[in-house]
């Protein structure tokens, strides 16, 4: 089965204590991305992966890290996390070969800081 | 600046009859434009894309217009039933870069 997968679901955390969200797709998808999703805001992107090794920063990159070391897999790394960063996380994938950007999301990951 | 607007307030509708959501946009020249469903606490899951040089696009029950002069989307769903309840979402692409820019969508909800 196509999908994207997440974890951990769900996370409550401290503030500063470092944490790591994992995401992983199975479609041979070149395209990665990472949203936060906030009540009247919508989801805003963190950051997005072109492919192996390319990223780039979306519109709300501060406090966020990422690697793509490998092309199904991309985590999202929150160095130290606040309070501002709780929030409910997707990853999402797409393929070039589609040329129109349709994503496929993960189940998300609710993200408490304290 | 650009921006994507889509009515906050809930819609409210009784099965059987025709929801239509409404998405517009502003200093935007998207290419296609893209739906999404939403249920609570779940990912966004696709429903429809159409294309710029598309006027209309169907899809089951589904159907989305797309008017780039008026720089609004319409999103029907004919027929609705209580299951059709969720946010929807309408989503851009930003100048072809392989990125979507999403509206903060617009929930729907289906009485019996």
């Amino acid at each position: 089965e196509a999908q994207v997968t997440q974890n951990p679901r769900y996370l409550i955390t401290v503030t500063g204590k470092k944490l790591t969200v994992t995401c992983s797709q199975n479609m041979n998808h070149e395209y990665m991305s990472w949203y936060r999703q906030d009540p009247g805001l919508g989801l805003r992107q963190i950051y997005y992966s072109m492919n192996v090794e390319v990223t780039d920063k979306g519109d709300v990159p501060e406090g966020y890290k990422v690697s793509r070391k490998e092309k199904r897999n991309f985590p999202l790394i929150l160095e130290s996390p606040s309070p501002n960063q709780t929030s409910l996380y997707f990853c999402a994938s797409s393929s070039y070969e589609t040329r129109t950007d349709t994503q496929y999301f993960g189940p998300g990951t609710r993200l408490t800081v304290l | 600046s650009q921006k994507i607007e889509q009515n906050s307030e809930a819609l409210n509708i009784q099965e059987g009859k025709t929801a239509t959501l409404t998405c517009n946009y502003t200093n935007y020249s998207p290419a296609y434009l893209q739906w999404y469903r939403q249920d609570p606490g779940r990912g966004p899951v696709f429903l429809l894309l159409i294309r710029e040089n598309e006027k209309e696009k169907r899809k089951e029950r589904l159907k989305v217009t797309f008017d780039t002069t008026l720089k609004q989307s319409l999103f029907h769903i004919t027929a609705s039933q209580p299951a059709d309840s969720a946010t929807y979402l309408c989503a851009l692409d930003q100048d072809s870069s392989y990125k979507l820019i999403f509206g903060s969508g617009t929930r729907l909800l289906v009485r019996p």
